[in-house]
C-alpha cells in the first residue's frame, strides 16, 4: 500500500481550465501539505493542514484552493490555470505540525498547461 | 529568518569517486532538525538522513555519512565511491522549533558518470 498517493500523475491541459489533483495518506498523521517543485527544483511550500485545519497558507494566488475533507485527505483545486502553474506539486504528510521526523512525500503530480 | 543554502548547484564526478554536498543553515533556534532528501530522474523524494540539533555526531550508513558541524551551522553530505545509481538531485532541509514546515534548500544535482 502506498502511504501518501497523489492523483493524477500527470496533468496536461489548457490555460484557463480548472483542475483538481488529490492526495491521500494512510499513515495515520495529523498534518498533510502541499509543496511545488518549479523548474529549477526549487520546493516551495503552499499550504498546510493539521488534523482538517489550515495551518499555513502561503503567498500562493486565491486560483488555489485547498480542500481536506478528513484527515488523510489534501486536495488541491487549481481555478483558471495559467501558463506559470506548470510545476510538480508535491503533497506529503507528517506526524504532526511540528515534521521533526521529516515528510512522507507522495510520488508528485507533473502540471503542464498548454 | 530560517534558511538553507546549497551553494553547489550541479557536481559531476566519475564513478568511484568521493563526493561532498554541502549545505549551510540559518535558524534562531536552539531546536532544530536537519534533514537530506533524494529526488532520482523518477521524481520522487526519498528521505534519507534526520539529524536533531542536539546530537552532533557524525552518521555512517554504507556509502553515504554526514558530518554535523553547529559552529559553522553545516550538514555535509558524502558519498564515498560513488555509482551510477547516486545520480539524482538531492535536497538538504531545516524545520525549526518555532517552524512549521520544512525550508528546503534548492538542491545540488549530482552527476555520477561511468
Amino acid at each position: 500500500d502506498t502511504a501518501v498517493s497523489q492523483t493524477p500523475k500527470y496533468l496536461v491541459t489548457q490555460m484557463g481550465n480548472d483542475k483538481s489533483i488529490k492526495c491521500e495518506q494512510n499513515l495515520g498523521h495529523d498534518t498533510m501539505y502541499w509543496y511545488k517543485q518549479d523548474s529549477k527544483k526549487f520546493l516551495k511550500i503552499m499550504f498546510s493542514y493539521n488534523n482538517k485545519e489550515l495551518i499555513i497558507n502561503e503567498t500562493v494566488p486565491n486560483r488555489f484552493s485547498p480542500k481536506s475533507p478528513d484527515k488523510a485527505h489534501l486536495n488541491l483545486h487549481i481555478n483558471s490555470l495559467e501558463l506559470g502553474d506548470s510545476a510538480v506539486y508535491f503533497c506529503a504528510s507528517s506526524l504532526n505540525s511540528y515534521p521533526s521526523y521529516g515528510y512522507t512525500f507522495g510520488s508528485g503530480t507533473r502540471l503542464t498547461v498548454v | 529568518a530560517q534558511k538553507v543554502t546549497q551553494a553547489q548547484t550541479e557536481i559531476s564526478v566519475v564513478e568511484k569517486e568521493d563526493v561532498t554536498l554541502d549545505c549551510v543553515y540559518e535558524t534562531r533556534d536552539t531546536t532544530y532538525y536537519l534533514f537530506w532528501y533524494k529526488q532520482p530522474p523518477s521524481g520522487e523524494l526519498v528521505f534519507l538522513i534526520r539529524r536533531n540539533s542536539f546530537d552532533e555526531q557524525n552518521e555512517i550508513s554504507g556509502r553515504y555519512s554526514w558530518n554535523f558541524q553547529k559552529s559553522t551551522s553545516s550538514f555535509n553530505f558524502t558519498i564515498t565511491a560513488s555509482q551510477v545509481v547516486d545520480s539524482a538531485v538531492y535536497f538538504c532541509a531545516l524545520n525549526g522549533g518555532s517552524q512549521g514546515n520544512l525550508i528546503f534548500g534548492k538542491g545540488t544535482k549530482l552527476s555520477v558518470k561511468p
